[in-house]
Order: C-alpha cells, then sequence, then structure tokens
C-alpha cells in the first residue's frame, strides 16, 4: 500500500541555521506530495505541496523537490526563525488515499 | 477561504459516555474525514464520507461511528468512551478535484476519556 516515512524528531536548531526534514514514500502510482506545518493549538496548515516529478514546491522560504527516482520529497530551508517552531508532516496524495508521516517537531531557538 | 470549525476544542468526558464531535465546512466540498493524531504515529484515518448519507471505515474504525445527514456536517460518535480514546481528534474536508488537491483541517478537538 501507500505510505510515508519521515526523520523522526524532535528537531533542535538555532535561530538561522539550516533545516532539512527527509520524507520518503512508497506508492502504487504516481502521488501529489504535500508538507503540511501544525502550529501549536491548531490543525494542519498546508505548506507546499507538488504534484509531478522534478516540481518544486516553495512557500514562506520553505522548499521541496519531487524526486521520483528517489521517491523522495526533503523540505528544506535557509535560514529557519523562531516562529518556524511546528510540527511538520508530509504527506502523499493518490486515488483519494491520503497518507501522513508521523510528524517530525521542530523547535528553533533565540 | 475554506472553513472548517469543530465545535470543541477541549472535551473531557467519562469512559462509559457516548460522546459527539462535529465538524463543519462551508465550502460545500463533497468528501470529509475524521482523523486521530497521536504522537509518534501521526494522523490516522477513522472513518470518511463522499457524500450525503455515505460513510467508508478508514483504518481505525473501531469503537466509532459517523453521520453525514447535511452535506456540510461530518460528526465522529463514540459509542462507549473508553482510556484508550484519549486522543487529538481532526476533521478536513477536500474539494473532489483529483489527488492534487489538499485538504482542508479544523483546529482539533483534544478529547480526553477519564
Amino acid at each position: 500500500g501507500n505510505s510515508v516515512t519521515q526523520m523522526e524528531g524532535p528537531v533542535t536548531l538555532s535561530e538561522e541555521a539550516f533545516l532539512t526534514i527527509n520524507c520518503t514514500y512508497t506508492a502504487t502510482g504516481y502521488p501529489s506530495l504535500f508538507w503540511y506545518v501544525q502550529y501549536p493549538g491548531e490543525g494542519l496548515q498546508l505548506l507546499l505541496k507538488a504534484t509531478k516529478a522534478d516540481d518544486k514546491g516553495s512557500n514562506k522560504g520553505f522548499e521541496a523537490t519531487y524526486r521520483k527516482e528517489t521517491t523522495s520529497f526533503h523540505l528544506e530551508k535557509g535560514s529557519v526563525q523562531v516562529s518556524d517552531s511546528a510540527v511538520y508532516f508530509c504527506a502523499l496524495s493518490l486515488n483519494n488515499d491520503m497518507r501522513f508521516g508521523a510528524g517530525t517537531r521542530l523547535t528553533v531557538k533565540p | 477561504d475554506v472553513k472548517v470549525t469543530q465545535s470543541s476544542r477541549y472535551l473531557v468526558k467519562r469512559t462509559g459516555e457516548k460522546v459527539f464531535l462535529e465538524c463543519v465546512q462551508d465550502m460545500d466540498h463533497e468528501n470529509m474525514f475524521w482523523y486521530r493524531q497521536d504522537p509518534g504515529l501521526g494522523l490516522r484515518l477513522i472513518y470518511f464520507s463522499y457524500d450525503v448519507k455515505m460513510k467508508e471505515k478508514g483504518d481505525i474504525p473501531e469503537g466509532y461511528s459517523v453521520s453525514r445527514e447535511k452535506k456540510e456536517r461530518f460528526s465522529l460518535i463514540l459509542e462507549s468512551a473508553s482510556t484508550n480514546q484519549t486522543s487529538m481528534y481532526l476533521c478536513a474536508s477536500i474539494t473532489p478535484g483529483g489527488s492534487n488537491q489538499p485538504q482542508h483541517f479544523g483546529d482539533g478537538t483534544r478529547l480526553s476519556i477519564l
């Protein structure tokens, strides 16, 4: 079946550090890929998405590239801020089946 | 913007009670979902619905049921609450536009069963 594996957290970084959160997927076809963010006390919000191979999704300084050859969709940001502290979920969607990773908690310290 | 509203942010109930969690969306979406979120497990799908009066079991439906009497409202029911149902519950909706559409989430209901 379809599934998503993302790096375990928690991840703690200093402000302005570089962020990578790894995400790989298994799917029976060609899914759409998403990153969602969950701030404390809130539901999930879409951060970015990519719908086909080699697409790059970007938003708020975050980027992720859909790599079919490595079945990956790693999240990156060049310089994190304290306000980026949240839980990040990688997800795939294929034929109305949406699967989420376990989530990675990011804490950014000033 | 799509608005998905869950009726309660926090709820405390007792073992054996019948519990109702309500979710309403305002964008005429046909597809609605209920998940539970637990640390280290991510989101797990409980039930979903593609239309009024239609429901399908997700990955962990045991101990739960749902109701979809109107298009905008999707209710999750814990028939007889147990302590292992203490969790964060998230409702989501999506427009049927293929798999490239994101889901829209409510703010969640943190349910504690004592």
